[in-house]
């Protein structure tokens, strides 16, 4: 069975910092893609980040490009997002996921505030 | 203009079909996307449903009703998840997604009420 569990969410305050785990179970986590999506309290889903299989590929999202930084450990099987100069619209629940065959983890929330 | 955009909610009574809509921005040809579609209930992670590209390129979710299906409507450039029979369990939001320049970008969101 796939498991996807996040760690490391909280409060944090604007300009601040976070790191972000998801450790992978099920599956040969080297062999496939991973993203970051995240959903603000109330808001749709805005996809954050995309990592390759061997993590040779990157991709970001305008919103978050030059401040956040992905990157996993495949020995270790986990992804992970440093998150940097955190703003108040950073503030969301935070899943990774294997988007084009639906496993999600269940979230882990960050919220941004002084 | 948005790269997908769905209606922000439709109504509907139990046993009807309903037709969810996920224009593509108009630059952009539905026909060359694989077009995944997503169930998310309150407090929980978006649920897989299927992905759609053409009859010879479609998946259904593992465990995922047949009365959830999809479809393309090149004349209006936009894919369709089409739920037959609905149940009161189906009330929920729905969302669109593909890939498109190197990101993936979902769409704006329906919210589905069974009344």
């Amino acid at each position: 069975e796939v498991q996807l569990v996040e760690s490391g969410g909280g409060l944090v305050q604007p300009g601040g910092s976070l790191r972000l785990s998801c450790a992978a179970s099920g599956f040969t986590f080297s062999s496939f893609e991973m993203n970051w999506v995240r959903q603000a309290p109330g808001k749709g889903l805005e996809w954050v980040s995309y990592i390759s299989g061997s993590g040779s590929t990157i991709y970001y999202a305008d919103s978050v490009k030059g401040r956040f930084t992905v990157s996993r450990d495949n020995a270790k099987n986990s992804l992970y997002l440093q998150m940097n100069s955190l703003r108040a619209e950073d503030t969301a629940v935070y899943y990774c996921a294997r988007v084009t065959v639906g496993n999600w983890g269940q979230g882990t929330l960050v919220t941004v505030s002084s | 203009q948005a790269v997908l955009t769905q209606p922000a909610s439709l109504s509907a009574s139990p046993g009807a079909s309903a037709s969810l809509t996920c224009t593509l921005r108009s630059d952009i040809n539905v026909g060359t996307y694989r077009i995944y579609w997503y169930q998310q209930k309150p407090g929980s992670p978006p649920q897989y449903l299927l992905r759609y590209k053409s009859d010879s390129d479609k998946q259904q979710g593992s465990g995922v009703p047949s009365r959830f299906s999809g479809s393309k409507d090149a004349s209006a450039n936009a894919g369709i998840l089409l739920i037959s029979g609905l149940q009161s369990e189906d009330e929920a939001d729905y969302y669109c997604m593909i890939w498109h320049s190197s990101a993936y970008v979902f769409g704006t969101g329906t919210k589905v009420t069974v009344l």
